[in-house]
């Protein structure tokens, strides 16, 4: 247990369709990445969030955003949703400090139909 | 670009011990994680390592040669429940600390 929490824990939509996804952070943790991650595949990194900012963002579309909330909990939007959205969602917590390992919430499974 | 490679899957016996390897290409190097994933499953660290050497943690063992780009984690005295796949994952300071990750490796164990 590393007091990560995601919901929900899994998830059907329908192409088109918009979705939201939520991350609470380990107590302290003060800065929240996401992750998408398709079967079989490593881990893509949407984007982090510290501090209610965006701190950096992967190769995915704007129709992937986020928040981040003054507890630090998290929320990841996706618009029009597509096939390939398809995936394991993973929030990730951690301090934002260059030691710092990021600890995994169980994810969000989504499937789009 | 930034590239991390793993084998794909490997197969090992119970009681026996496995070294899954891992090379990277990346700049801004600033650490590299192994994480243990069980399907369907998050993620679960494994080990960290910074520099060069070996960081020993129960049967799990990891290296680093930051040189050659390669590191290797060690499994000793094998279990069934260490039948997962296993994540390296390289965190790169000039993409603001961010964590690129391999494909990872399926460990399958045989009784």
């Amino acid at each position: 247990e590393t007091g990560v929490t995601q919901s929900p824990t899994h998830l059907i939509k329908t192409r088109g369709q918009q979705v939201t996804l939520r991350c609470s952070s380990q107590s302290g943790h003060n800065t929240v990445s996401w992750y998408q991650q398709a079967l079989g595949q490593g881990p893509q990194f949407i984007f982090q969030y510290y501090r209610e900012e965006e701190n950096g963002r992967g190769n995915f579309p704007p129709r992937f955003s986020g928040l981040q909330f003054p507890n630090y909990s998290s929320e990841l939007n996706v618009n029009a949703l597509e096939l390939d959205d398809s995936a394991l969602y993973l929030c990730a917590s951690s301090l934002k400090d260059s030691a710092e390992t990021q600890y995994f919430g169980p994810g969000t499974r989504l499937l789009v139909l | 670009g930034q590239n991390i490679d793993q084998p794909t899957e490997m197969t090992a016996t119970e009681g026996a011990i496995v070294q899954i390897n891992c090379t990277y290409q990346t700049s801004g190097f600033n650490g590299l994680f192994w994480y243990q994933q069980h399907a369907g499953e998050a993620p679960t660290f494994l080990s960290y390592n910074v520099l060069d050497g070996l960081e020993e943690k129960g049967r799990f063992s990891s290296f680093l040669s930051r040189s050659k780009g390669y590191s290797y984690l060690l499994l000793k005295e094998l279990q069934m429940k260490d039948s997962a796949s296993y994540l390296c994952a390289v965190r790169v300071r000039d993409s603001n600390y961010q964590l690129i990750w391999g494909a990872g490796t399926k460990l399958i164990i045989k009784p």
